[in-house]
């Protein structure tokens, strides 16, 4: 039964360049979440996905940020014209249906985006 | 901003040694969650404790809550070495978000 799954775990990209992200949940889970970790620091939530739809975006800046959790295949979160400041760990987790978040999240191991 | 604030920011003990650490929180939450995390490494989900409920037993590890005192205590009895971890606390409302503290540094000496 594998966890929740990203890749890739560690990604270098220049300033300018587009980041992209993937999470594929756990199997059965149809709730996806993505948080964003700086050095020494909390998670902070960034988006809330079910299949095909955003529920909450409040988290994620507004401008060079989007996510996705497709009809099939996994949930893709993109940075476009990356900058230093976007340099962090993101993490996605996801949740069964029907739990909605108020419950356990199951954490992926992370991808460290390195901004040069 | 930033909803559970853990306490201490660092702790350093001998091995064999109870580690305590407390978490405090602004607003009215559904549930309170720990979570570990090694050094570069994702989380791993410890133990949920939900409002209606004041304490919680998992092998080592006791949860207190106390909603009265918006704040909730993790203990680790008898720590190993590789209870070296970060660990942050997490409160969860009616809605899907969990807003996560700052974390405590636990280093335990061999």
């Amino acid at each position: 039964n594998a966890g929740v799954m990203q890749n890739p775990r560690h990604l270098v990209r220049r300033r300018g360049q587009e980041a992209r992200l993937r999470c594929s949940p756990m199997k059965g889970h149809s709730h996806v979440y993505w948080y964003r970790q700086l050095p020494e620091e909390g998670l902070k939530f960034m988006v809330y996905l079910q299949k095909e739809n955003i529920i909450d975006e409040s988290g994620m800046p507004k401008e060079r940020f989007s996510a996705e959790f497709p009809k099939e295949g996994p949930s893709i979160l993109r940075i476009q014209q990356v900058v230093r400041g976007d340099s962090a760990a993101y993490f996605c987790a996801s949740s069964p249906p029907g739990q909605g978040g108020v419950g356990e999240q199951y954490f992926g191991p992370g991808t460290r985006l390195t901004v040069t | 901003s930033q909803q559970g604030e853990e306490d201490p920011q660092a702790l350093s003990i001998q091995e064999g040694e109870n580690a305590t650490m407390n978490c405090s929180y602004k607003t009215s939450i559904n549930n309170l969650q720990w979570y570990r995390q090694n050094s570069g490494r994702g989380l791993v989900h410890l133990i949920l404790i939900r409002s209606n409920e004041r304490e919680k037993h998992s092998g080592r590890l006791r949860v207190t809550l106390d909603t009265s005192k918006k704040s909730s205590s993790l203990l680790i009895t008898a720590s190993r070495a590789a209870d070296t971890a970060s660990y942050f606390c997490a409160t969860g409302d009616s809605s899907y978000k969990l807003i996560f503290g700052s974390g405590t540094r636990l280093l335990v000496r061999p």
